[in-house]
């Protein structure tokens, strides 16, 4: 499996509190990738890098923001959780964009109340 | 732009049957194509690719061609297991859109024994 670690793995808070998630990789992949799944909706992208602080939007980055000091390290943070953010969030790396697969970690499963 | 459609479900079917699930998309490029899984509980682990047309990619009893003309990559099992319970996705990475993936909503498979 690809060393890949999410923290927390779950977490219930309130609305209007700021939200920090944390993607740990140890593969020295290039790619990183935050990605919410909803019923209905398969998986979709929030946010992704593709070097140290070099980021970019997905598809569904309103009220998320990233940040990637190191390699290793990918952070999703939600200056002002809203209950429409309660999700599944996953964190996913690859070392090549395009033909390559992305590997996923088990997730984190955030509630916002 | 792309996008990927695949068939609704949940399917449900009894040991030993045949699995088929459909999935077609819509790509500017010449995009891959992959099926990932995920059981409960854990991340999506992928299952089978395929980078070009007319390339089958399998994996575990599982197959899938990558038709062009029809814009299709359904997934196929002769025989499921109770054990092949799970929720798969189709997706496409399109190089001309920097090669992020896509996903279909994915289809939830229950297996009785």
């Amino acid at each position: 499996d690809a060393g890949i670690t999410q923290s927390p793995r779950h977490k219930v808070t309130e609305t209007g509190t700021p939200v920090t998630l944390r993607c740990h990789q140890t593969e020295n992949h290039r790619y990183m990738y935050w990605y919410r799944q909803d019923p209905g909706h398969g998986l979709r992208l929030i946010h992704y890098s593709y070097g140290v602080k070099d980021t970019d939007k997905g598809e569904v980055s309103d009220g998320y923001s990233v940040s990637r000091s190191k390699t290793e390290d990918f952070l999703l943070t939600l200056e002002s959780a809203t209950s429409s953010q309660t999700s599944v969030y996953f964190c996913a790396i690859s070392d090549i964009q395009g033909s390559q697969p992305q590997h996923f970690g088990d997730g984190t499963r955030l509630s916002i109340l | 732009g792309n996008s990927v459609t695949q068939m609704e479900g949940p399917v449900t079917l009894s040991e030993e049957a045949f699995l088929t699930i459909n999935c077609t998309y819509t790509a500017t490029g010449y995009p891959s194509l992959f099926w990932y899984v995920q059981y409960p509980g854990e991340g999506l682990q992928l299952l089978l690719k395929a980078t070009k047309a007319d390339d089958k990619g399998s994996n575990k009893g599982f197959e899938a061609t990558y038709r062009k003309e029809t814009t299709s990559f359904h997934l196929e099992k002769g025989s499921v297991q109770v054990s092949d319970s799970a929720v798969y996705f189709c997706a496409l990475s399109d190089p001309r859109s920097q090669g992020n993936l896509i996903f279909g909503k994915g289809t939830k498979l229950s297996v009785k024994p």
